[in-house]
């Protein structure tokens, strides 16, 4: 089987940077993606990650450790706008086509 | 360019009836997925579209959905009949690539009473 785990909640300052953990148990992995989504709105692709080591996209960079099992998306500058969900997903090769999100982590960023 | 559009965005209809979504995906997108996300729990897959053909379906929960891409364009997914278990929001994405870097549409919240 598989399974995706990433911290519920967590809250962040204005300015300040946050890091987002996921850690992911599957067999034949062969990606893992990080998705935005803002209350009642669509998930928003952020990352694609399918080789170790750090993506780097403006204030976003995600982290992939394969032998670890183990990822992280890194927010710097943050703004009140990325108070949202972030969503930690992976593909397999066995079914490429289908991808497989965790439950999200609700970020709060404060003044 | 418009991006992924799904209609109805809410719906509210009594257990035993019959719903039917649709989605639009980007222009030019030969992938179309559907995704549920029921209250609480995370985003899960539905089926995925190669064009008009569907390339997996694994993710359908029984033969109460059915989902159709006549002519490769628009998709739609109905439900026949509901039950109170299939409440939640459903999600079309397309892509041209890779299935993950899929663009979003806004869903579909239904509500079965």
């Amino acid at each position: 089987g598989q399974n995706i785990d990433q911290p519920t909640e967590m809250t962040a300052t204005e300015g300040a940077i946050v890091q987002i953990n996921c850690t992911y148990q599957t067999s034949g992995f062969n990606g893992l993606f990080w998705y935005q989504q803002h209350a009642g709105e669509a998930p928003t692709f952020l990352s694609y990650n399918v080789l170790d080591g750090l993506e780097e996209k403006g204030r976003f960079s995600s982290f992939l450790s394969r032998s670890k099992g183990y990822s992280y998306l890194l927010l710097k500058e943050l703004q009140m706008k990325d108070s949202a969900s972030y969503l930690c997903a992976v593909s397999r090769y066995s079914s490429a086509s289908k991808i497989i999100f965790g439950s999200g982590t609700r970020l709060s960023i404060r003044p | 360019e418009a991006g992924v559009t799904q209609f109805p965005s809410h719906s509210v209809i009594e257990k035993g009836q019959t719903v039917t979504l649709r989605c639009d995906p980007i222009s030019g997108h030969d992938n179309l997925y559907w995704y549920r996300r029921v209250m609480g729990k995370e985003i899960k897959f539905l089926l995925h579209f190669v064009k008009e053909s569907k390339q997996d379906e694994s993710g359908m929960p029984n033969n109460r959905f059915l989902a159709e891409r006549t002519g490769g364009t628009y998709s739609t997914l109905k439900v026949q009949p509901a039950e109170l278990e299939d409440s939640g929001v459903y999600f079309c994405a397309s892509s041209q690539g890779a299935p993950g870097i899929a663009f979003f549409g806004q869903g579909t919240r239904l509500t079965v009473v």
